[in-house]
């Protein structure tokens, strides 16, 4: 049964900088990619992040872009999303998704860590 | 980028009645298109794939069909637990999520 775990969601100030993580299990890690979507509050989906199953590349929306920065550790089956320069409208729910590969969807996702910036 | 376009917004039904959900793609996707549902407070979860292939556990009322930039997620016979947020995601350049369709009780 496929398990994805957030943490290190709080609240900081514009300007400042958190990391995530997220503890997978479940199914081989070193075989998918993971990503971070997030939603503000009362909106919808954005797709934020995603790093193949190699860790040999990462996506990014452009909204993050040069901000953000995710990484893996296969040895701990953890899922980074390194967060700096945070905005206001970076505040949101995080959640981890698992998927495959470039071009695939997502199936599992985690139940989210809650991100606010605020002064 | 592709931007994706859901319609309606909202959707108020009853119980026993069929919803038909669209999104639209402003660029052709074959069929690398999915849809999620969310109910409040939950995480979304995965319900079609591949345009119109099911996900694994997801009952048979839920239909996906569509391809290239028109797609119709079709509920029928609504449950309760079928009023939710639903939101459809390509996947053919990048990953874009529409809006989201939100499907409450009338």
């Amino acid at each position: 049964q496929v398990h994805l775990v957030e943490s290190g969601g709080g609240v900081v100030q514009p300007g400042g900088s958190l990391r995530l993580s997220c503890a997978a299990s479940g199914f081989t890690f070193s075989h998918y990619g993971l990503h971070w979507v997030r939603q503000a509050p009362g909106s919808g989906l954005e797709w934020v992040t995603f790093i193949r199953y190699d860790g040999s590349s990462q996506y990014y929306a452009d909204s993050v872009k040069g901000r953000f920065t995710v990484s893996r550790d296969d040895s701990k089956t953890t899922v980074y999303l390194q967060m700096t320069s945070l905005r206001s409208d970076d505040t949101a729910v995080y959640y981890c998704v698992k998927g495959k590969d470039y071009g695939d969807h997502f199936d599992h996702w985690g139940q989210g860590t809650l991100v606010t910036v605020s002064p | 980028e592709i931007i994706m376009t859901q319609s309606p917004a909202t959707l108020s039904l009853s119980p026993g009645e069929s919803a038909t959900l669209s999104c639209t793609a402003s660029q052709s996707l074959g069929t690398n298109l999915a849809w999620y549902q969310q109910r409040p407070g939950q995480a979304p979860r995965l319900l079609i794939y591949v345009a119109s292939t099911r996900a694994t556990g997801i009952p048979l009322r839920f239909s996906g069909s569509g391809s290239g930039t028109e797609f119709t997620l079709t509920i029928t016979s609504l449950q309760s637990e079928d009023f939710a947020v639903y939101y459809c995601l390509q996947y053919a350049r990048s990953w874009t999520f529409g809006q989201g369709t939100k499907v409450e009780m009338k």
